[in-house]
């Protein structure tokens, strides 16, 4: 079946470092991929997202690419803050259903150090 | 101007007692769903509503029972409460059953003693 599996957290870096999440799928025909983000305490909230393949999802300073070759649409960010710190969940939804349903990773924690 | 409430936020209960949890959305989205998030953090849907009408139905207890009373509302009844129900439950809309991006609620965090 269809799956999500992304690197195992948490990971904490300090303010201003470099951020990779790495995300690898499994998939029949053609889903949609996604990043949300959890704030302590709150719902999740979508981050970016990327239907097609070769498509760049960005939005807050976070990127993403749906690489169809490697099946995989890791999260980058080029300079991290403290306000960045969450759990971070890819997600896919397939794309051969008529009903809408999203399959999540297992959620990576972040935390930044100021 | 929430767009999707769930109350309650905390819910304590012991062994078998029956509860619900609410949710509404203002978005005038006509889908909804209940995702259950473990103490992993590991997110599962559970049910999901269109109009009214149950569209996906993933592999759930039978103390499980959604009800929608009209497509802003979508509630989850628990009969006979477990100790592994103690998650945090997650109501969520979108814009049709074709919509993939959805939209969360805080959601609620339910503890059985």
């Amino acid at each position: 079946g269809d799956s999500v599996t992304q690197m195992e957290g948490p990971v904490t870096l300090s303010e201003e470092a470099f951020l990779t999440i790495n995300c690898t799928y499994t998939a029949t025909g053609y889903p949609s991929l996604f990043w949300y983000v959890q704030y302590p305490g709150e719902g999740l909230q979508l981050l970016l997202k990327a239907t097609k393949a070769d498509d760049k999802g960005s939005n807050k300073g976070f990127e993403a690419t749906y690489r169809k070759e490697t099946t995989s649409f890791h999260l980058e960010k080029g300079s991290v803050q403290v306000s960045d710190s969450a759990v971070y969940f890819c997600a896919l939804s397939p794309g051969y259903s008529s009903a809408s349903k999203i399959i999540f990773g297992s959620g990576t924690r972040l935390s930044i150090r100021p | 101007d929430t767009a999707v409430s769930q109350t309650p936020k905390y819910l304590v209960t012991q062994m078998g007692n029956d509860k619900s949890i609410k949710c509404e959305q203002n978005l005038g989205h006509d889908t909804m769903y209940w995702y259950k998030q473990d103490s992993k953090k590991f997110l599962k849907i559970m049910f999901s509503y269109n109009n009214k009408e149950l569209i996906i139905n993933e592999t759930v207890p039978n103390r499980f029972s959604p009800k929608s009373p009209d497509k802003a509302h979508l509630n989850l009844h628990i009969n006979s409460l477990e100790l592994g129900d103690s998650a945090v439950y997650f109501c969520a809309s979108s814009q049709g059953p074709e919509d993939n991006e959805q939209f969360f609620g805080p959601g609620t965090r339910l503890t059985v003693l």
